[in-house]
């Protein structure tokens, strides 16, 4: 079954402890996303990747960072989590559609609490 | 002015009847459209994509207006499972695979 899998699907975690939100496809797409969603504000994309070792920042990076190191993986890392970035996380993934957007599939979410 | 703008709702809509959501869009170069669904704390999934002659699939039609710059979905005869959060979806510019989401339209379909 082709899908997208967050882990882990709840966290709850204290200012400044290091935390990993994994992401991972099985559909061999080169573009994935990873995007928070907070009410009144819709989806906003953190960074997102073209392809394996490209990577760069969305419209909120500031907190986070990213890897891919394989074309089916895209963690999430907070360094240093703060009670700002409490919110559900989305991660995506797309088809590279040759400068047109493609259909995104995401991950269920992970809702992530920071205290 | 954002991006993509909706109106929030909700939208509280009789079984059956037949319910609009229109979106605007601020990028006259955006080439990529399209609708969304999600329920309540799932993600989104593609609803449908929008083209420029506009579009139907079973109940639902989405249409685009370029000169206007917005974008309708159309639900006929409406049932209780269309009861979601429908977000309007545009890539960022021509050559861009950037999406932009709208805060969504909240609809209830009322039994």
């Amino acid at each position: 079954e082709a899908q997208v899998t967050q882990n882990p699907r709840y966290l709850i975690t204290v200012t400044g402890k290091k935390l990993t939100v994994t992401c991972s496809q099985n559909m061999n797409h080169e573009y994935m996303s990873w995007y928070r969603q907070d009410p009144g504000l819709g989806l906003r994309q953190i960074y997102y990747s073209m392809n394996v070792e490209v990577t760069d920042k969305g419209d909120v990076p500031e907190g986070y960072k990213v890897s891919r190191k394989e074309k089916r993986n895209f963690p999430l890392i907070l360094e240093s989590p703060s009670p700002n970035q409490t919110s559900l996380y989305f991660c995506a993934s797309s088809l590279s559609g040759w400068g047109r957007a493609a259909e995104a599939f995401f991950g269920q979410g992970t809702r992530l609490t920071v205290v | 002015r954002k991006e993509v703008e909706q109106d929030p709702g909700p939208f509280n809509v009789p079984e059956g009847a037949t319910v609009a959501f229109n979106c605007t869009y601020s990028n006259s170069a955006s080439q990529s459209f399209f609708w969304y669904r999600q329920d309540c704390r799932k993600e989104p999934k593609l609803l449908m994509s929008v083209y420029s002659s506009g579009n139907e699939d079973g109940r639902f039609t989405a249409q685009l207006n370029r000169a206007s710059q917005y974008i309708s979905l159309l639900i006929r005869d409406s049932k209780l499972s269309d009861s979601a959060t429908y977000l309007c979806v545009v890539n960022r510019g021509f050559g861009n695979e950037k999406l932009t989401f709208g805060t969504g339209t909240r609809l209830t379909i009322i039994p």
